[in-house]
């Protein structure tokens, strides 16, 4: 299966600025990824759906202006959430899919968790 | 859209007896259906997986059957152990292209030893 790094694990910041979360495909080119958001005791929430050289879609409800995703490469997708607030704390997951097919898996990052104070 | 039904959202069991868990969704085109184990912290690990063309996979301790007429799959995981504690995740893969995964609420699952 496809090996997926998140940097960073955590992040801790003040209410009002900006912090970018990188998602690595490491041993598979990846042109789609998706960002997940997970709130304490609750499921996973598709955010936005990551394709290279193109733009995300955004799952409905998801303000695209101040979650920003930029897939630059086949590699490397990045989540920067602006203007953090701290209703924005959150553990941030990002996945890839191997293959094209819909029965294809998804391999999941190993998160990152941030707290906005 | 697609949505996903899970319980119960929590299960407590014997070491050794088995634990089911069951999930229904909505939308008749989704065609794949993954379990995901996460637990504290970590990320969500898949499990088993079942497509829309199957009715029953097995994987050692662990299967799951789907109904596609009623739109509802199932985990079971027989002799459970302690390290079958963590939070249990169903999930179905819908959208154009079969892009988009939609998950449960997650079933925290207890094994008592």
């Amino acid at each position: 299966g496809a090996v997926v790094s998140q940097h960073p694990s955590w992040v801790i910041c003040k209410s009002g600025t900006s912090v970018k979360i990188e998602c690595r495909s490491l041993d598979f080119q990846a042109t789609t990824m998706f960002w997940y958001r997970q709130f304490p005791k609750q499921s996973l929430m598709l955010m936005a759906t990551s394709n290279e050289g193109s733009k995300a879609t955004y799952e409905q409800g998801v303000e695209k202006d101040k979650f920003l995703i930029n897939h630059a490469s086949l590699t490397l997708s990045t989540l920067t959430v602006t203007s953090a607030h701290p209703e924005d704390s959150s553990f941030y997951i990002c996945s890839v899919r191997v293959g094209k097919s819909s029965y294809n898996e998804q391999f999941f990052g190993p998160g990152t968790r941030l707290t906005v104070l | 859209g697609e949505n996903v039904e899970q319980h119960p959202s929590t299960l407590s069991v014997q070491e050794g007896d088995s634990a089911v868990i069951k999930c229904t969704y909505s939308d008749s085109a989704s065609n794949y259906f993954p379990w995901y184990k996460q637990e504290l912290g970590k990320r969500p690990q898949l499990i088993i997986d079942i497509r829309s063309n199957v009715g029953e996979k097995k994987d050692q301790r662990i299967a799951v059957t789907l109904n596609k007429t009623a739109k509802h799959f199932s985990l079971h995981i027989t002799e459970t152990q302690p390290e079958d504690s963590a939070v249990y995740f169903c999930a179905a893969k819908t959208g154009e292209y079969g892009n988009k995964l939609v998950f449960g609420a997650g079933t925290i699952l207890r094994v008592k030893s």
